[in-house]
């Protein structure tokens, strides 16, 4: 069974730009969570979308939004890039909602922001 | 709100020896789960265990053992006989009804020595 894939793995961007993460969740999961990694802020929540939907939102701006398809992909996007969103980004993949369920990470893309 | 607490930052033994990494979370409800994740150098986090809020069992898997203890609110993991492929980083993290997301601890980076 194949695990959750992050794409790319790997991304430069200048300041001021904006950037749009993929991840493809394990077949048969339907919700999709997104996580900013940071050494200074540690692991924090973005935002989490079930059949589409997005159900619950971190405290990120506005810069940061999301879309889930339809096959369950889901896509992260930050506009007007800023030093500070260099970060690890990770997708989680999980049944049913994260309440009760374990989430598979993907490996996640790492930003840098120049 | 929900917090969890991982005070021990780096923890370095020497192969075999036994490590208890700490874990204490704080929330209002009466329902909610906690989990390990492990975080090897490759980005990834690792699902290593789920509990529920109404299961105080302690767990044991192979070389690994886990300590819930709702009166100290406390999810303590133990790895017994560590060994060099234990070293990452270890984060609890917490799920509940009221929050809907995972709030995790700042982590515990391991390092087994050979």
């Amino acid at each position: 069974k194949a695990g959750v894939t992050q794409t790319p793995r790997y991304l430069i961007k200048t300041r001021g730009q904006q950037v749009t993460l993929s991840c493809s969740p394990i077949s048969g999961h339907r919700s999709v969570s997104w996580y900013q990694q940071t050494p200074g802020q540690g692991l924090q929540f973005l935002f989490e979308y079930f059949s589409e939907t997005q159900r619950n939102k971190g405290n990120f701006p506005g810069r940061f939004s999301g879309r889930q398809f339809s096959n369950s992909r889901s896509e992260m996007n930050v506009s007007t890039l800023e030093l500070g969103d260099s970060a690890l980004y990770l997708c989680a993949s999980s049944l049913g909602t994260v309440l009760n369920t374990e989430a598979f990470f993907g490996q996640g893309t790492r930003l840098t922001v120049v | 709100a929900q917090k969890v607490t991982q005070a021990q930052t780096e923890i370095s033994v020497v192969e075999k020896e036994d490590v208890t990494l700490d874990c204490v979370y704080e929330t209002r409800d009466t329902t909610y789960y906690l989990f390990w994740y492990k975080q090897p150098p490759s980005g990834e986090l690792v699902f290593l265990i789920r509990r529920n809020s109404f299961d105080e069992q302690n767990e044991i898997s192979g070389r690994y053992s886990w300590n819930f203890q709702k009166s100290t609110s406390s999810f303590n993991f133990t790895i017994t006989a560590s060994q060099v492929v234990d070293s990452a980083v270890y984060f609890c993290a917490l799920s509940s009804g009221s929050a809907r997301q995972l709030t995790f601890g700042s982590g515990t980076q391991l390092t087994v020595l050979p």
